[in-house]
């Protein structure tokens, strides 16, 4: 079966440093993967997205992930984070099993420091 | 603004109330979806609606009642819930099919509370 890991629960960064956001999946064969951003209170904005072909995908709001299919990762990273950043982000993957099942990690949390 | 708008936003209801959750989407999208957001657990699926038809069922209890009247609204009826069931509950549309399977959108949610 499918399955997402997000191994932080919470990462804190200064404003203007670059960030980086792990995401380990499972999965037989070439998976759909996701990246969301969650802000208090709000439902999830779909960041980023890989379905084939380049590994390096860019996103929204400056954001980018990296498909390395040797770590089976899919880890999001920004150059310079801004205090509107600070949310929680969810990685998601899908394929197989029932037609539109997303399978979500558990999140992290991003806090910015001014 | 993502095209999926849930109403009501806020609900509080108590364990013998009945109320209902309405979704509605604005993107001519043929699959539904309604999610479970506790604090500290992972996004729950609960229901799953293509064209209509439900797809899927996570083992969700019968005091949860979808209804999917046409491929735009989604509703989600209430009943005899117990406090466990306060969360965040997340309504959510894809075009289902290529080229773009999978990519959900998501609506704000309605925070509901159960006393």
């Amino acid at each position: 079966a499918q399955s997402v890991t997000q191994p932080d629960i919470h990462i804190t960064v200064s404003e203007g440093a670059s960030l980086e956001l792990r995401c380990n999946y499972s999965y037989g064969a070439t998976p759909y993967l996701f990246w969301y951003v969650q802000s208090p209170g709000q439902g999830l904005q779909l960041l980023l997205k890989y379905f084939s072909g380049d590994t390096l995908v860019q996103g929204i709001k400056g954001f980018e992930a990296e498909f390395k299919r040797s770590q089976s990762s899919f880890n999001l990273r920004k150059p310079s984070v801004h205090w509107s950043d600070a949310a929680e982000y969810f990685c998601a993957v899908a394929g197989g099993g029932s037609q539109g099942n997303l399978i979500f990690g558990k999140g992290t949390k991003l806090s910015v420091k001014p | 603004e993502t095209g999926v708008t849930q109403t009501p936003r806020h609900l509080v209801m108590g364990m013998t109330n009945k109320k209902s959750l309405k979704c509605e989407q604005h993107l001519g999208h043929n699959a539904m979806y309604w999610y479970k957001q506790s604090a500290k657990k992972p996004l729950e699926l609960m229901f799953v609606y293509n064209f209509k038809e439900q797809t899927e069922n996570n083992s969700v209890p019968s005091r949860f009642s979808p209804e999917c009247p046409n491929s735009s609204h989604l509703f989600l009826h209430l009943h005899t819930l117990q406090p466990e069931d306060s969360a965040l509950y997340l309504c959510a549309s894809s075009q289902e099919g290529l080229p773009r399977p999978y990519e959900q959108y998501f609506g704000p949610g309605t925070r509901l509370t159960v006393t």
